[in-house]
C-alpha cells in the first residue's frame, strides 16, 4: 500500500532562515509528487508538483522541491523564510492511472520574528 | 480565492442528524473532489466525481454519499452523525480530474456534531 510520512508535525524557524520540510513516500511503483499549503482558516493551495523530468520542482513563493527516488523522498526547501510562510504543509502522493490520492499528515512551519 | 465555492461555512447539528454540504467548482471544471480533515484522521480523500460520474472512491463512510449534478455542482450527504463526524470538509475542483491536474480547494465547511 502506498503511503506518505511527514515526520516533522512541527517546524519552528526564524525569519529569514532557510527550511526544509521532510516527505518520503511509500510505494512500489511510480508516483507523482505534490506540496500543498494551508494557511490559517483556509484551503488547500498547490506549492509545486513533481510528475517527471527533472528531479528539482520550482514552486510559488520561493519553495522549491527535490525527487528523490532511491530515497524515496520528496523534500520542500525554501532558502529564506518570510513570516507570511506560517501555515501548515502537507505532502501528497497519487499513482498515475489512478485517481485517489493520499496525503501526509502535514508539517506546521512556524516562523518566528 | 480558488473559485471553488462551499456552504455552508459553518454547521452545528446533533448526533443521528443528516446534513448536506454543497459545492460549486470553478468555471470550466468538471471533476470535483472531497475530502475530510479532521484532528484524529488528518486529510482524507472521500471520493471524486468527473462530469456527473463517479470516479473513484477512497474512504468514504456508507453513511455518507455524494453526487455532481448537470450543472456540476456537488453535493456530500452525511447522515446518522455521529460525534467523530465533526471535521473540515473541503471540496476541490480540476479540468478533467486527472491525476496530474492541481486541484483547486475551496475554503472548507466545517461541522460540528454535538
Amino acid at each position: 500500500a502506498q503511503s506518505v510520512t511527514q515526520l516533522d508535525s512541527q517546524v519552528p524557524v526564524f525569519e529569514e532562515a532557510p527550511v526544509e520540510l521532510r516527505c518520503n513516500y511509500s510505494s512500489s511503483v511510480s508516483v507523482y509528487l505534490f506540496w500543498y499549503v494551508q494557511y490559517p482558516n483556509q484551503g488547500l493551495q498547490l506549492l509545486l508538483k513533481y510528475l517527471s523530468g527533472s528531479t528539482l520542482v520550482k514552486g510559488i513563493n520561493g519553495f522549491e522541491a527535490e525527487f528523490n527516488k532511491s530515497q524515496t523522498s520528496f523534500h520542500l526547501r525554501k532558502p529564506s523564510v518570510h513570516i507570511s510562510d506560517t501555515a501548515e504543509y502537507f505532502c501528497a502522493l497519487i499513482e498515475p492511472g489512478t485517481y485517489k490520492y493520499i496525503f501526509g499528515t502535514g508539517t506546521r512551519l512556524k516562523v518566528l520574528a | 480565492d480558488s473559485g471553488v465555492t462551499q456552504t455552508p461555512k459553518h454547521l452545528i447539528t446533533a448526533t443521528g442528524q443528516r446534513v448536506t454540504l454543497r459545492c460549486s467548482p470553478r468555471s470550466g471544471d468538471l471533476s470535483v473532489y472531497w475530502y475530510q480533515q479532521s484532528l484524529d484522521q488528518g486529510l482524507q480523500f472521500l471520493i471524486q466525481y468527473y462530469n456527473g460520474e463517479e470516479r473513484a472512491k477512497g474512504n468514504i463512510l456508507e453513511r455518507f454519499s455524494a453526487q455532481q449534478f448537470p450543472d456540476l455542482h456537488s453535493e456530500l450527504n452525511l447522515s446518522s452523525l455521529e460525534l467523530g463526524d465533526s471535521a473540515l470538509y473541503f471540496c476541490a475542483s480540476s479540468f478533467q480530474g486527472g491525476p496530474q491536474e492541481t486541484q483547486y480547494f475551496g475554503p472548507g465547511t466545517r461541522l460540528l456534531v454535538l
